[in-house]
């Protein structure tokens, strides 16, 4: 059975730091893409960062980059996320998910088949 | 940066067919999955790549994608269907979702 169980996750002041792990069970971790998905309170789904299998290609959505950095170690089975200069609106729940394509060529055939429970991080004085 | 735009809402019958549609612009030549959320819940894939169904979905939801629009259908809705439903798809690197759209069977 497929797992994935993030931690890391809590209160913060503005401006700290934080890292999420993202353990993963029932697969073999090294070879899937991962990524992370945020979802603020009461809000939609928001694509935060992925990485490819080997670490070596990472990518970010525009409005993340310098701040939040995506990294793995597939010998822990283990996906993190430092996250850095944290802001209020950062507050959202992380989850971690596990990209497939069903072995389609077309880069844009991929999506999210498992996710974790997610990671709460508050943003707060 | 791509967007895809969802109704916040949509309302359907028990036993009705509740069609979902997210507009993109020339989503169709994009791959788009959907994936349903319920109260304090992780999402759940339910269609990906237009039109397929992962293992464990129930027939009644399909999927399709032309144009501008993808539209996920769900026949016969049920009650435990009522959730919100989330498109996406990749564009240039990264990935887009949709708004969201609370399905409410009434």
């Amino acid at each position: 059975e497929v797992r994935l169980v993030e931690s890391g996750g809590g209160l913060v002041q503005p401006g700290g730091n934080l890292r999420l792990s993202c353990e993963a069970s029932g697969f073999t971790l090294s070879t899937y893409w991962m990524s992370w998905v945020r979802q603020a309170p009461g809000k939609g789904l928001e694509w935060v960062a992925n990485i490819k299998q080997d670490g070596g290609e990472k990518h970010y959505v525009d409005s993340l980059k310098g701040r939040f950095t995506i990294s793995r170690d597939n010998a822990r089975n283990s996906l993190f996320l430092q996250l850095s200069s944290l802001r209020p609106e950062d507050t959202a729940i992380y989850y971690c998910a596990r990209e497939d394509n069903r072995g389609f060529s077309d880069p844009s055939s991929y999506f999210f088949d498992h996710w974790g429970q997610g990671a709460l991080v508050t943003v707060s004085s | 940066s791509y967007e895809l735009t969802q109704p916040p809402s949509v309302s359907v019958s028990p036993g009705q067919t509740a069609r979902i549609p997210c507009f993109g612009l020339r989503l169709g030549d994009k791959y788009a999955s959907w994936y349903q959320q319920k109260p304090g819940q992780s999402p759940v894939l339910v269609v990906c790549q237009d039109n397929k169904r992962p293992s464990g979905i129930p027939e009644r939801f399909s999927g399709s994608n032309s144009g501008n629009t993808a539209t996920l259908t769900i026949s016969g809705t049920q009650a435990l269907d009522e959730a919100d439903y989330y498109c996406q798809a990749w564009d240039s690197g990264s990935t887009v979702f949709g708004g969201g759209t609370k399905l409410t069977v009434v």
